[in-house]
């Protein structure tokens, strides 16, 4: 599968424990984003990558919040002290920056914050 | 402020006949629009893109069509199937540099098709 993919697919964790996700972009891709979406919303703008240098960070990624993309290929996002207003789905897409692009998104990750 | 606004209540139409969603925008210039299907717990997957000198676009059984004037595209599927059924969502790049920095979505409208 040649496709985006992220781990885990599913996270249960309680209230003030940090979690990780992982996403892998299609390996030609030099863009990468991430997306959080909750239930009956489009999926909101976080942040992006181009290789490994972040371009773009929504007001929405408070101080908790933290990815990186080291060597420009897969992606980690980090949430320190998780809140029950963090649970969504964690959408990772990837593109290349030739010019209009359409966007390949993962599956996500559906956090749930108890 | 900006927004961009699609039925928010699910559209239900019969198996054969077409199905009609509406995207809004204000206080946007987009160089183009973008829609996405997405199905329960998955990532959306991209159908369409118009672009702003572009009238219509057409797919197989789906055609979208962009007014920059009244700020509004409308995305068709001809001869809905069942397998149809899910959200669509449209999208488009906030900075209108046309080089995808990010896109910003609306809330989707879900489509349900019966037999």
């Amino acid at each position: 599968d040649t496709g985006v993919s992220q781990n885990p697919r599913h996270k249960i964790t309680k209230r003030g424990q940090n979690v990780t996700f992982r996403c892998d972009p299609i390996s030609e891709h030099n863009r990468l984003y991430w997306y959080r979406q909750t239930l009956g919303q489009g999926p909101e703008f976080l942040t992006y990558f181009q290789n490994e240098a972040q371009l773009e960070k929504s007001r929405l990624l408070s101080d908790r919040f933290s990815a990186e993309r080291p060597k420009g290929s897969f992606s980690t996002l980090e949430i320190q002290r998780t809140e029950q207003g963090d649970s969504a789905m964690y959408l990772c897409a990837s593109t290349l920056s030739t010019g209009i692009e359409t966007q390949y998104f993962g599956p996500g990750t559906r956090l749930l914050v108890l | 402020s900006q927004k961009i606004e699609q039925n928010s209540e699910a559209l239900n139409i019969q198996e054969g006949k077409t199905a009609t969603l509406t995207c809004n925008y204000t206080n946007y210039s987009p160089a183009y629009l973008q829609w996405y299907r997405q199905d329960p717990g998955r990532g959306p997957v991209f159908l369409l893109l118009i672009r702003e000198n572009e009238k219509e676009k057409r797919k197989e059984r789906l055609k979208v069509t962009f007014d920059t004037t009244l700020k509004q595209s409308l995305f068709h599927i001809t001869a809905s199937q069942p397998a149809d059924s899910a959200t669509y969502l449209c999208a488009l790049d906030p900075s209108n540099t046309g080089t995808a920095s990010k896109l910003t979505f609306g809330t989707g409208t879900r489509l349900q098709v019966t037999l």
